[in-house]
């Protein structure tokens, strides 16, 4: 079965620092992935997926993440966040083969930006 | 519509009552999901619909809960016989056919 690990539950990090958010799965078959963000008091939004193409896929508010088949990673990047990037943010994987269409989650990591 | 919504938002029960949570979709979507989400950790597929066909289940989904969705547009989780460990957030989502999954506010259950 697929499992999603994110490696940090809390990240805090200064207002324009760079951040990555780590997260790795575990599949023997291919996987579409996701990000998902949740804002306090909100649900779940998606940031960015992966399904197919180019590895490299970016949200329009400058996140972005890279799938790397290799080591079974899909990392979530920003090259300078925000105060309004605190958020609570979940990686997701999806096994499309066989037809299950659900949304197997990890953890969460908690990004705190401080000014 | 401006997406997914549930209701009620919270709701408080005492143990062994029954509890049913509503979850009306994005009118246009034919698939519908359940999630549960417990404090620290990610939401957990609880069960999909495929308009009113109930097409995967979890094994988290005991003989206690059940749902349905007759018309394929608004769908009800129940939990009969509540249990402490029941207390969680339950999360509604809806895609089109391999679209994106979209997600409700959520229902927060409290059972003391």
């Amino acid at each position: 079965a697929q499992s999603v690990t994110q490696l940090d539950s809390q990240v805090p990090v200064f207002e324009e620092a760079p951040v990555e958010l780590r997260c790795n799965y575990s599949s023997s078959v291919s996987v579409y992935l996701f990000w998902y963000v949740q804002y306090p008091n909100q649900g779940l939004q998606l940031l960015l997926k992966y399904l197919s193409g180019s590895t490299l896929v970016e949200s329009i508010n400058g996140f972005e993440a890279e799938f790397n088949k290799s080591q079974t990673s899909f990392h979530l990047r920003k090259p300078s966040v925000h105060i309004s990037d605190t958020a609570e943010y979940f990686c997701a994987v999806r096994m499309p083969q066989g037809g299950s269409e659900k949304l197997v989650f990890g953890k969460g990591t908690k990004l705190t930006v401080n000014p | 519509d401006t997406g997914v919504s549930q209701n009620p938002r919270h709701k408080i029960t005492k143990r062994g009552q029954n509890v049913t949570f509503r979850c009306d979709p994005i009118s246009e979507h034919n698939r519908l999901y359940w999630y549960r989400q417990t404090l620290g950790q990610g939401p957990e597929f609880l069960t999909y619909f495929q308009n009113e066909a109930q097409l995967e289940k979890s094994r988290l989904l005991s003989d206690r809960f059940s749902a349905e969705r007759p018309k394929g547009s608004f769908s009800t989780l129940e939990i009969q016989r509540t249990e402490q460990g029941d207390s969680a957030m339950y999360l509604c989502a809806s895609s089109a056919a391999w679209g994106e999954q979209f997600f409700g506010p959520g229902t927060r259950l409290t059972v003391l």
